[in-house]
């Protein structure tokens, strides 16, 4: 069975302190791995697509990166502003559903 | 371009009645999928339409049904409401199955 896990389950850091999120994954064949934001009560806001091991995407403060099992989001002098969950998907090959983990709370602390 | 949207924001209802939920895709993708989130956890996917048929289907009973419309736009329907059907149910567009989703702002439907 396709699972992702996400860890840790909550984080909170100090504003300007850099840290990583970790998406773990099981799938029978990877067609890509999705990173997502989420304010509470909001629909989650695509962040990138991961499509092979050593891919790296980046944006403003975010980088994303890709192996075999596991993907990371390191988040460098965060700023308040990037307090949010942060969720991981994957899409396996010939399958349409994305495959969520339960996410990673961030709090940024001014 | 405009994103995804849907409708209502929220929604009350008792177990038992019926609800549909309505989306409108980003323009020029033509692939709608829906998801249940509830409090904590993250999306399960319920289903995807392409291009009118369903295209996939998670582990829902078949009281989860759908539609989508030739200009793209899609309805979830929930027939025979239960306590455990209260959750913020997303939808998703994307230019192609399969391709990147865009979700929408949600609906958050509570059942008393």
């Amino acid at each position: 069975e396709d699972q992702v896990t996400q860890s840790p389950e909550a984080l909170r850091l100090q504003e300007g302190e850099s840290s990583s999120l970790n998406c773990s994954y099981t799938v029978s064949g990877l067609r890509g791995l999705f990173w997502y934001r989420q304010d509470p009560g909001k629909g989650p806001e695509f962040l990138f697509t991961l499509y092979s091991a050593g891919e790296e995407k980046e944006k403003e403060r975010l980088k994303a990166t890709l192996t075999k099992k596991e993907s990371f989001l390191h988040i460098t002098a965060p700023k308040p502003e990037d307090s949010a969950t942060y969720l991981c998907a994957v899409q396996v090959r010939g399958a349409q559903k994305l495959v969520f983990g339960q996410g990673t709370r961030l709090t940024i602390n001014p | 371009e405009t994103g995804v949207t849907q409708s209502p924001t929220h929604l009350i209802k008792t177990r038992g009645q019926q609800v549909t939920l309505r989306c409108s895709s980003q323009s020029g993708h033509n692939t709608v999928s829906w998801y249940q989130q509830a409090l904590g956890q993250g999306p399960q996917f319920i289903f995807q339409y392409y291009r009118e048929e369903e295209n996939g289907r998670g582990n829902f009973p078949p009281r989860f049904s759908g539609l989508q419309f030739p200009n793209y736009s899609s309805e979830l329907n929930v027939n025979a409401l239960e306590l455990d059907d209260s959750a913020l149910y997303l939808c998703a567009s994307s230019r192609d199955s399969p391709d990147t989703q865009y979700f929408g702002p949600g609906t958050r439907l509570t059942v008393l």
